[in-house]
């Protein structure tokens, strides 16, 4: 069955540093891979998806992430934190065979230090 | 922007009770699902719906739970007899195609006492 991995329940970045947040999924046929965001008590937001074609993908504020079939990996990337990027990030990734189920990862709660 | 939008935003039921949770998705969108988040864990998919019937459903998903679209433009779902291992936020999706992005709404917190 297919599964998604996030290393690193908490990751903890200065203002103004790098975020780099790890998903790896498990399928040996590549699947559709989003990126969601939920801030505190508010559902969750689609912050980018990879279906097909170019493998880096951007999305919103500021956002990207790089589908690495090799590495059966899809890194999320945003060149510098800001104190509203803290919230919760869940990787999650669909079956390319029409599954509808979306398989979500544990999340990762990003922490921005002033 | 079009939203999936959920009501109530907040249900207490007792123990044994029928809870109806209603969305209302994208309004072009032909797929709709149900998913869940128990406090602290992940999000879990509980069914998805096309072209009124269920497409597909989980483990979680028995026969406690049913789904319906009434009308053209509600998606519901019913738990006819809530247990407190039920408490959690219902989010409600939609999207465009089977594979395509899901638009989540904002939750519906469901507390079981």
């Amino acid at each position: 069955a297919q599964s998604v991995t996030q290393l690193g329940s908490h990751v903890s970045v200065s203002e103004g540093a790098l975020v780099l947040l790890r998903c790896n999924y498990s399928s040996s046929v590549p699947p559709y891979l989003f990126w969601y965001v939920q801030y505190p008590n508010q559902g969750l937001q689609l912050l980018l998806k990879y279906t097909t074609g170019a493998t880096l993908v951007k999305g919103i504020n500021g956002f990207e992430a790089e589908f690495k079939k090799s590495e059966t990996s899809f890194h999320l990337t945003k060149p510098s934190a800001h104190m509203s990027d803290a919230a919760e990030y869940f990787c999650a990734v669909s079956d390319v065979d029409s599954s509808y189920k979306l398989i979500f990862g544990s999340g990762t709660r990003l922490l921005v230090r002033p | 922007e079009p939203e999936v939008t959920q009501t109530p935003s907040h249900q207490v039921t007792q123990m044994g009770q029928e809870v109806i949770l209603r969305c209302v998705p994208i309004s072009n969108h032909l797929y709709f699902y149900w998913y869940r988040q128990i406090l602290g864990q992940k999000v879990e998919f509980l069914v998805s719906f096309y072209n009124n019937e269920i497409s597909e459903k989980s483990e979680i998903f028995d026969d406690q739970f049913s789904v319906e679209r009434p009308d053209g433009s509600n998606f519901t779902l019913k738990i006819r007899s809530t247990k407190l291992e039920d408490s959690a936020m219902y989010f409600c999706a939609s999207s465009v195609s089977g594979v395509a992005a899901r638009y989540f709404g904002p939750g519906t917190r469901l507390t079981v006492t």
